[in-house]
C-alpha cells in the first residue's frame, strides 16, 4: 500500500509563509489531497491536486506536485493564527475502494 | 446544514462490553467509510460502503463490524472491545468518485 510520510511540527510567525512538506510511495494516485483538522473537530478538505498537474493555487494556498521526487507541499502565504491546526497530506490509493492514505499530519502552531 | 454526525462523541467503557457507534449523513452520499486515529499513526480506514448493503474491510478491520442498511447511516459495531481500540474515530462520507470526504467530528473512545 502507499505510505505517506510529514514532518510533525512547524513553528511560524504571524504574517510568515508556511510549507508544509509531504513525501508519498504510490505513484498511481490520481489525486493528492490537503486536510485540515482544527481542535475537537473533524478533517476538513482544504485542496487538492490532479497527478498530472505541477501547481495549483487557491487564494493563499499553493500546493507543488513534483512525481519524479513524489514529493508535495502545501504553501499557505501570510500565515494566520486561525492557520494553527494540523494539516494532513493524502493519497487516493488505485484500488477501487477510494480509500486515501494520510500522513500522521503536521502541526502547524502559529506565533503572534 | 449539510453534516455528518456521530454519536457519543465521548465515550468509556470496558473490555468487552458491545458498543455501537452511529453515523449518519445528511447529504445523500453513496459512499461512507470509518477511519480511526492514532497519534503518530494518522488515519487508517476500517470499513468502507460504497452504496446501501455493500461493505468491505479497510485497512484495519479486526475487531469491528459495520451495516449499511439505509444510505444515510453507516453505524460501527464493537462487539467485544478491547483496549487497543482505544481510539478517535472518525466517519466520513463522499460525494463522488474522488477523494473528496466529509469528515463527522470524532468519537473519542476509551476501552479499559
Amino acid at each position: 500500500g502507499e505510505d505517506v510520510e510529514q514532518s510533525l511540527f512547524l513553528s511560524v510567525r504571524e504574517g510568515d509563509s508556511s510549507v508544509i512538506n509531504c513525501t508519498y510511495t504510490d505513484s498511481s494516485s490520481t489525486y493528492l489531497y490537503w486536510y485540515k483538522q482544527e481542535p475537537g473537530a473533524g478533517l476538513q478538505l482544504l485542496t487538492y491536486i490532479f497527478s498530472n498537474m505541477d501547481m495549483k493555487q487557491d487564494q493563499r494556498l499553493t500546493v507543488l506536485l513534483n512525481k519524479k521526487d513524489k514529493h508535495l507541499s502545501l504553501r499557505i502565504a501570510d500565515t494566520q493564527t486561525g492557520d494553527s491546526a494540523i494539516y494532513f497530506c493524502a493519497g487516493e490509493e488505485d484500488t477501487g475502494r477510494r480509500a486515501l492514505t494520510f500522513g500522521s499530519g503536521t502541526r502547524l502552531q502559529v506565533q503572534p | 446544514e449539510a453534516q455528518v454526525t456521530q454519536n457519543p462523541r465521548y465515550l468509556i467503557t470496558v473490555t468487552g462490553k458491545k458498543l455501537t457507534v452511529t453515523c449518519s449523513q445528511n447529504m445523500n452520499h453513496e459512499y461512507m467509510s470509518w477511519y480511526r486515529q492514532d497519534p503518530g499513526l494518522g488515519l487508517r480506514q476500517i470499513y468502507y460502503s460504497m452504496n446501501v448493503e455493500v461493505t468491505d474491510k479497510g485497512d484495519v478491520p479486526e475487531g469491528y463490524k459495520v451495516s449499511r442498511k439505509e444510505k444515510r447511516n453507516f453505524p460501527l459495531i464493537l462487539e467485544s472491545p478491547s483496549p487497543n481500540q482505544t481510539s478517535l474515530y472518525f466517519c466520513a462520507s463522499s460525494p463522488g468518485l474522488t477523494g473528496e470526504l466529509f469528515f463527522g467530528e470524532g468519537s473519542r473512545l476509551t476501552v479499559l
